[in-house]
């Protein structure tokens, strides 16, 4: 069964260090999306894409954070500089969305990132 | 604009026993509605959808769901709780604005006690 690839699994960084995030969604999804999630609180959207174009990231830090979909394909979210405030779990999505359908969203595995 | 609210952020049940999980939903045109499980440092996997079809909708693992318009809700239930069970349920609903976005509650931690 397809799956949507998340790596690493786990991150320590120091505070003020850049870090990354890479995803793989599943073939043929031309939909992404990244969501932040605290400890104990449900998903956030930071960003999505369609296809290799950001359609909102309203919620995506900006002077920190960046987020990245070249080829329409895998993605990549970006940290710099980590603050402690990011210690989180970071899930990236995929969907597929026919013209009128209402598909559900599969969710890598995510990488729980911890800045110390 | 859609949101959703879960009832309960804790719920605690005996093994064997029925297990509800309640959701509402706010959304300005029929919404699209999923539950889904995630299990401690694991992603989210679906249990199960409602995309205007049936308003009873079965899932895996024995859960099932039931969309109720006039209420506005959406809650999850099964027969019998199993200690496997024990893990954070999401609702979401999904919004259409140019695209889908999917809009999480606040999640409900089940416990199941032996």
């Amino acid at each position: 069964e397809a799956e949507v690839a998340q790596s690493p699994r786990y991150k320590i960084t120091e505070k003020s260090q850049a870090v990354a995030f890479w995803c793989d969604p599943i073939s043929g999804h031309a939909t992404l999306y990244w969501y932040r999630q605290i400890l104990g609180q449900g998903p956030e959207l930071l960003v999505q894409f369609q296809d290799e174009s950001v359609v909102d990231d309203s919620q995506l830090p900006k002077d920190r954070f960046s987020a990245e979909r070249l080829k329409g394909v895998d993605s990549t979210l970006k940290i710099q500089p980590a603050e402690l405030g990011d210690s989180a779990m970071y899930l990236c999505a995929s969907s597929f969305q026919p013209v009128g359908g209402r598909k559900e969203a599969f969710f890598g595995q995510g990488t729980r990132l911890t800045v110390v | 604009a859609q949101s959703v609210t879960q009832l309960d952020s804790h719920v605690s049940v005996s093994e064997g026993t029925p297990v509800l999980l309640r959701c509402n939903y706010s959304s300005s045109y029929s919404p699209s509605l999923f539950w889904y499980v995630q299990h401690p440092n694991k992603g989210l996997q679906l249990l199960l959808k409602y995309t205007s079809a049936a308003t009873l909708v079965k899932g895996i693992n024995g859960f099932e769901a039931e969309f109720k318009k006039s209420e506005t809700s959406f809650h999850l239930t099964k027969p019998s709780a199993h200690m496997s069970d024990a893990a954070e349920y999401f609702c979401v609903v999904s919004s259409f604005s140019g695209t889908y976005k999917y809009i999480f509650g606040t999640g409900t931690r089940l416990k199941v006690l032996a």
